[in-house]
């Protein structure tokens, strides 16, 4: 079954310091993944997302991800975090489903909060 | 361009009533799709349209439908409504597979 896993239900990080949000993918075939941002009481917003090509991804507002086959891993970075950064974020792959169809599935989402 | 709109934002319904929600896509996306989110569930898919056709559908009772009009605007319909279907339902429309999907507002649906 495809799936996608974030390990962490929260995550705290300094403001300044370098921030790790982490996304394990279980998926048969070439995985499309992507990551979004939800503010309070509003939809989600794209990031980034990794097709094919370059394992390093770089998307909106200063967030890169690598992606990594052999760990079957997507975590998203970013070199220093900002207060405006704190939200909750969504790991999610796109898998084939059939019949020219494709699924997106979410992670539970992990909350970062970054402290003044 | 404008993003992708929802309506209404706000709704309270009461047990066994139903409801529709109204998902207009960016312009030129043909690809609708409709997820319910919850605290406990996180973001469950409902069903995806495209042209008209629903493509896929996720496992949820068939309490819950929906149809896609010939403008790509999409309408989800919830009947019999009960207390677990109190969630924000978001519509998110795409150019196609390996595009981004881009989220709308979202509706908040309260059950009492």
């Amino acid at each position: 079954a495809q799936s996608v896993a974030q390990p962490e239900d929260q995550v705290n990080v300094a403001e300044g310091n370098p921030l790790t949000v982490k996304c394990t993918y279980s998926v048969s075939g070439n995985p499309y993944l992507f990551w979004y941002v939800q503010y309070p009481n509003r939809g989600l917003q794209f990031l980034l997302k990794y097709i094919t090509g370059d394992n390093l991804v770089k998307g909106s507002y200063g967030f890169e991800a690598e992606f990594n086959k052999s760990q079957t891993s997507f975590h998203l970075k970013k070199p220093s975090a900002l207060v405006s950064d704190s939200a909750l974020y969504f790991c999610a792959v796109k898998f084939h489903s059939g019949a020219g169809s494709y699924q997106l599935t979410f992670g539970k989402g992990t909350k970062l909060s970054v402290i003044p | 361009k404008a993003g992708v709109t929802q309506t209404p934002r706000y709704l309270i319904k009461t047990r066994g009533q139903q409801v529709t929600l109204s998902c207009s896509p960016i312009s030129g996306h043909r690809s609708v799709s409709w997820y319910q989110q919850t605290p406990g569930q996180g973001l469950q898919f409902l069903f995806e349209y495209f042209s008209e056709t629903q493509r896929n559908k996720g496992n949820f009772p068939g309490r819950f439908s929906g149809r896609q009009f010939s403008n790509s605007r999409s309408e989800m319909n919830v009947s019999t409504l009960e207390l677990g279907d109190s969630a924000l339902y978001l519509c998110a429309s795409s150019l196609g597979e390996r595009g981004e999907q881009y989220f709308g507002p979202g509706t908040r649906l309260t059950v009492t």
